[in-house]
């Protein structure tokens, strides 16, 4: 079935650029997802790509898509400490109602 | 403007007891899973639904059973808990059509089971 992966931890120092990757192997997949997972609060949508899309810049955040590698990923520009949190990859597809997400990446930002 | 709601947001339970975890959606989305989150694991996800009336397994479904008898509900039951259920449990929803289909999450609810 679907296979979503992404690293599990990831630390930065504040103020610089964060990349989170994930790769996916559903080459039909129509949407892509980051979302967010603070410290006790549930997930929350953090932005999406559609697949023909390449690149979505939403403030500091840009989403970069390759879809003849499956490969997608998060770039956060000057990150803060409030960006520590978990990041979920996930993806869905027109053929399945289910939406795989990665394991989640843990983003560490030290001073 | 509630979005998920989950109830309870914290429980403990005695090895062998039975509860219902709670979850309640007022977008009127078709789809509602239920995933488990452990250290290391990620979500897996427990079971789902894609209307009323519907419910199947997801990776992870022993131990745990589901009914859908509205839209807006969807419980999800542990019969005879067990420690190997101690879990931070999320309740997630999303419409099924209309293009961009983001799945809402409510805020968890954290079992142990001792």
């Amino acid at each position: 079935g679907e296979d979503v992966e992404q690293s599990l931890f990831l630390s930065v120092r504040e103020g610089d650029s964060s990349v989170i990757n994930c790769t996916y192997t559903d080459s039909s997949s129509t949407y892509l997802y980051w979302y967010k997972q603070e410290p006790g609060a549930g997930l929350q949508l953090l932005t999406y790509i559609f697949s023909n899309m390449d690149m979505k810049q939403d403030q500091r955040l840009t989403v970069l898509l390759n879809k003849k590698d499956t490969h997608l990923s998060l770039r956060i520009a000057d990150t803060q400490t409030g960006d520590s949190a978990i990041y979920f990859c996930c993806s869905a597809s027109g053929g399945s109602y289910i939406p795989t997400f990665g394991r989640g990446t843990s983003l560490i930002v030290h001073p | 403007n509630a979005g998920v709601t989950q109830t309870p947001k914290f429980q403990v339970l005695k090895t062998g007891q039975s509860m219902t975890l709670q979850c309640a959606q007022d977008m009127n989305h078709e789809y509602m899973s239920w995933y488990r989150q452990d250290p290391g694991m990620g979500l897996r996800l427990i079971h789902y639904s894609v209307g009323a009336g519907i419910t199947d397994q997801g990776e992870v479904p022993n131990g745990y059973n589901v009914s859908r008898s509205t839209t807006e509900d969807f419980p999800l039951r542990l019969l005879s808990a067990a420690p190997s259920q101690t879990s931070v449990y999320f309740c997630a929803s999303r419409p099924l059509t209309g293009g961009n289909t983001e799945a809402f999450f409510g805020q968890g609810t954290r079992l142990t089971v001792v």
